[in-house]
């Protein structure tokens, strides 16, 4: 079964605004992680969290975590034609393997207008 | 820069074809991965492989046949594959040290006629 679930599916917002994404995921986590992923290419990490976390900054990123919810929260501040990608969660399962596997959401489509 | 690349970018093949994709690293890792994407589902977990050795097969048919001949290639072998395994067939890499984040390469898009 889907371990992530991300919403919304798409988002379309115009420049200056900001974004906002939710992940849900179903088992206990060690940590979890957003990735970045433009047309066709490979992703990119943005951000970790770890399960005693419950909120990370990272330049105009802020990640919160909710862990009693099992949900996370991706928001990306004052918003660039350039942040037009698709964003992934993705999350290490606690006493998971020694190689760090991720479970993937299906993702958000961001679209941010000029 | 991830410092994962793979060829070939895009590949079209038959179904009576064979034909390799090559993913290389030089940086080191704790692990490497092979992920297939398609359009509208999340990322599909293939192989996982852990200083050389195979360590997980997510039940990916033998069609599929991965090789990690050196800690710096791994490749994935492609033999009568059907249509529907068009998608894009992305490596990464585990980073050492903190073995967390996930190093992705560009991706091999792979249309199967």
């Amino acid at each position: 079964s889907q371990q992530g679930e991300e919403d919304p599916q798409a988002l379309s917002i115009q420049e200056g605004e900001n974004a906002t994404m939710n992940c849900s995921y179903k088992t206990s986590i060690n940590n979890l992680q957003w990735y970045r992923q433009n047309s066709g290419r490979g992703l990119v990490h943005l951000i970790l969290i770890r399960s005693n976390e419950r909120e990370k900054h990272s330049g105009r990123l802020r990640v919160t975590l909710d862990t009693s919810k099992k949900s996370s929260s991706l928001l990306i501040t004052a918003s660039r034609a350039a942040d037009t990608a698709s964003y992934f969660c993705a999350s290490v399962n606690a006493g998971g393997t020694s190689y760090g596997k991720l479970t993937f959401g299906q993702g958000t489509i961001l679209t941010v207008h000029p | 820069e991830t410092g994962v690349t793979q060829t070939p970018r895009h590949l079209v093949m038959g179904m009576t074809n064979k034909k390799s994709l090559k993913c290389e690293q030089h940086l080191g890792h704790n692990a490497m991965y092979w992920y297939k994407q398609s359009a509208k589902k999340p990322l599909e977990l293939m192989f996982v492989y852990s200083l050389e050795e195979r360590v997980e097969n997510n039940s990916v048919p033998s069609r599929f046949s991965p090789e990690c001949p050196n800690s710096s290639h791994l490749f994935l072998h492609l033999h009568t594959l059907q249509p529907e395994d068009s998608a894009l067939y992305l490596c990464a890499r585990l980073a050492g040290g903190s073995q967390e984040t996930q190093y992705f390469g560009p991706g091999t898009r792979l249309l199967v006629l």
